[in-house]
């Protein structure tokens, strides 16, 4: 069975700090990852896809890359913002099913 | 652009009644999935759909069972409540002809058992 690590818990960091959120999964054939963002109590908003084939994927501030062979994914945030504050999920398709990782819950204080 | 809809957005049920909460993929999707995700948890798979077949299973009680429609829009039915069944539940929906498969969340359906 798929199991997805996220690193750290929780973090708090000041305004305008880059920050890494780090992801790693045990079985490395793996189809896609997805990094999501959640608000408390809110939905799921889909940050970035990264296709099994590809290394790393772009939006605005956010970067995220794979490396699959080693079982890890990192999402950088650069200049981060009070805005950026919620809880980003990692998430691997391995067939079709997501499996989650429990997540990093992410404060960033003016 | 055209998002999953889920109803109802909230639902508050005794224990031991019956629930149903729908999902409306968004259009020309072909696969329905469900996920049930408890107060501080993360998502837990529990179903998903293909075509109107069930294409995978993961940990769903055999309490509550679901299918999709000829319209492409999904129901999970679930009976005999139980506390523990208090969750978000999440419908995505997806197009698996599209070479990045992603997955599209609804806003969920927050379930309360009382």
């Amino acid at each position: 069975k798929q199991e997805v690590t996220q690193i750290p818990a929780a973090l708090s960091v000041p305004e305008g700090e880059n920050l890494v959120l780090n992801c790693s999964f045990t079985d490395s054939a793996i189809y896609n990852l997805q990094w999501f963002r959640q608000d408390p109590g809110k939905g799921l908003t889909s940050l970035l896809l990264i296709q099994s084939s590809q290394r790393e994927q772009t939006s605005g501030r956010l970067n995220a890359s794979l490396d699959k062979s080693s079982g890890r994914s990192t999402l950088y945030i650069a200049a981060s913002q009070p805005g950026d504050s919620a809880t980003y999920l990692c998430a691997v398709s391995s067939g079709y099913a997501l499996n989650f990782g429990k997540g990093t819950s992410l404060l960033v204080t003016p | 652009a055209a998002g999953v809809i889920q109803s109802p957005r909230h639902l508050i049920k005794e224990k031991r009644e019956t629930a149903t909460l729908k999902c409306y993929p968004i259009p020309r999707h072909d696969t329905v999935y469900w996920y049930q995700q408890g107060p501080g948890q993360d998502p837990q798979f529990l179903i998903s759909f293909y075509e109107k077949m069930q294409s995978d299973k993961g940990s769903i009680p055999d309490r509550f069972s679901a299918q999709q429609f000829s319209d492409y829009h999904s129901e999970l039915n679930m009976s005999s409540l139980e506390l523990g069944d208090s969750a978000l539940y999440f419908c995505a929906s997806s197009f698996r002809g599209d070479r990045e498969d992603e997955q599209y969340f609804g806003p969920g359906t927050r379930l309360t058992v009382t």
